[in-house]
């Protein structure tokens, strides 16, 4: 089944210790991206990358990062998380990066910093 | 700057009512544009999705129509189900090569039986 997979699908953490949220897809697309989604700002995007080893800032990248080694997979890093990364993630990805293309969103992280 | 503007939420409708949300979107060029539907736990899928003036979308029962002249993209249903309940959001992608989404807020609808 075609799909994008997030790992993991809930997390309750505490400020400043590292953590990695997972997103692997199996469509072979070239295009990744996360986005945040919080209650009366919907969905904004936080980092992309349009193939392997090419990522690069989306609207809110403070406190991220990401890396793309390999195609299928776009981590997502948050190296000292803050309460205000409490959130709902989603990663995606498309064929290209071109405005035409359908994005395939994952089933989402809540993530809770506290 | 880019931006989608969608009617507030929430609505809530009873089961075989006419369904319109209203989206209105700002972009220089020629965006496309989508709706996305997220159903309570699960990520967005993509709805329907019109890529030039006067296209209409249409999947489910669901349709949208680019208007270019009113920078609009209304979602419509003829009769709607409870099944349908969900929160749906309207986005463009302006063809840059960040390939962002730009979403509107989201509003979340409710079908009574």
């Amino acid at each position: 089944e075609a799909q994008v997979t997030q790992n993991p699908r809930y997390l309750i953490t505490v400020t400043g210790k590292k953590l990695t949220v997972t997103c692997s897809q199996n469509m072979n697309h070239e295009y990744m991206s996360w986005y945040r989604q919080d209650p009366g700002l919907g969905l904004r995007q936080i980092y992309y990358s349009m193939n392997v080893e090419v990522t690069d800032k989306g609207d809110v990248p403070e406190g991220y990062k990401v890396s793309r080694k390999e195609k299928r997979n776009f981590p997502l890093i948050l190296e000292s998380p803050s309460p205000n990364q409490t959130s709902l993630y989603f990663c995606a990805s498309s064929p290209r990066a071109t405005y035409q293309e359908t994005q395939y969103f994952g089933p989402g992280t809540r993530l809770l910093v506290l | 700057g880019n931006s989608v503007t969608q009617m507030e939420g929430p609505v809530t409708l009873s089961e075989e009512a006419f369904l319109t949300i209203n989206c209105t979107y700002t972009a220089t060029g020629y965006p496309s544009l989508f709706w996305y539907v997220q159903y309570p736990g699960e990520g967005l899928q993509l709805l329907l999705k019109a890529t030039k003036a006067d296209d209409k979308g249409s999947n489910k029962g669901f349709e949208a129509t680019y208007r270019k002249e009113t920078t609009s993209f209304h979602l419509e249903k003829g009769s709607v189900q409870v099944s349908d309940s969900a929160v749906y959001f309207c986005a463009l992608s302006d063809g840059g090569s960040q390939g962002n989404l730009i979403f509107g807020k989201g509003t979340k609808l409710s079908v009574k039986p």
